[in-house]
């Protein structure tokens, strides 16, 4: 069975960190490139970030350059995603994402997201 | 243009047919992409390269690019079919992102 499973999410203080973790499970991951997708309470879906599956490049929505990583450790079928400086913006359930057809398209196998809550 | 502008809702009898359209300068410019979401769930995708459906969604659910303006069309609507709808591109010109739509509330009266 393909499966994503995130980890990390929390309560953390305006200007805090967070490292989000992606497993993932039933699929050639090496072959993938994977993202992020967030959405705040009662908004719409925003695309984060996404990396490509050898991991030599990634990218960000302009929100978050600067303040967030994406990295991915093919040997354990995992992504982690570094949040620094949070902002109240930043609240939202945060989503894993595998790519559906290798290159950058679509997301066709999600997580069932982790939420995180920027709040003093 | 990063904006992918839906409606904000639409609303269909059973049996009906919805539609729901995605305008933008991306998708005149790359494939579309529709996800189905139901609350508390994750999305799903149910329709890539503008027409293409993966497997195990329903033939009912199809998928047409005209310009800059994609939509995406639901035949004999069923109950179980109310959910939020998005669109979705790839641009890379200036700059790399995935875009969203603003997204639709698809009423099943």
């Amino acid at each position: 069975e393909v499966r994503l499973s995130e980890f990390g999410g929390g309560l953390v203080q305006p200007g805090g960190s967070l490292r989000l973790s992606c497993a993932a499970s039933g699929f050639a991951f090496r072959g993938y490139a994977m993202g992020w997708v967030r959405q705040a309470p009662g908004k719409g879906l925003e695309w984060v970030s996404v990396i490509s599956n050898t991991g030599d490049n990634a990218h960000y929505t302009d929100s978050v350059k600067g303040r967030f990583t994406l990295s991915r450790d093919n040997s354990k079928n995992a992504v982690y995603l570094q949040m620094n400086s949070l902002r109240a913006e930043d609240t939202a359930i945060y989503y894993c994402a595998k790519n559906h057809l290798g290159g950058y398209d679509s997301f066709d196998v999600w997580g069932h997201g982790t939420t995180v809550t920027v709040s003093s | 243009s990063y904006e992918l502008t839906q409606p904000p809702s639409v609303s269909v009898s059973p049996g009906q047919t919805a539609t729901i359209t995605c305008s933008g300068d991306a998708v005149a410019k790359q494939y579309a992409y529709w996800y189905q979401q139901k609350p508390g769930q994750a999305p799903t995708l149910i329709i890539y390269r503008d027409s293409e459906r993966p497997s195990g969604i329903p033939e009912r659910f199809s998928g047409a690019s005209s310009g800059t303006t994609v939509t995406l069309t639901i035949r004999g609507v069923q109950a179980e079919d109310e959910a939020d709808y998005y669109c979705q591109s790839v641009d890379s010109n200036p700059t790399f992102l995935y875009v969203f739509g603003t997204g639709t509330k698809l009423t099943v009266l």
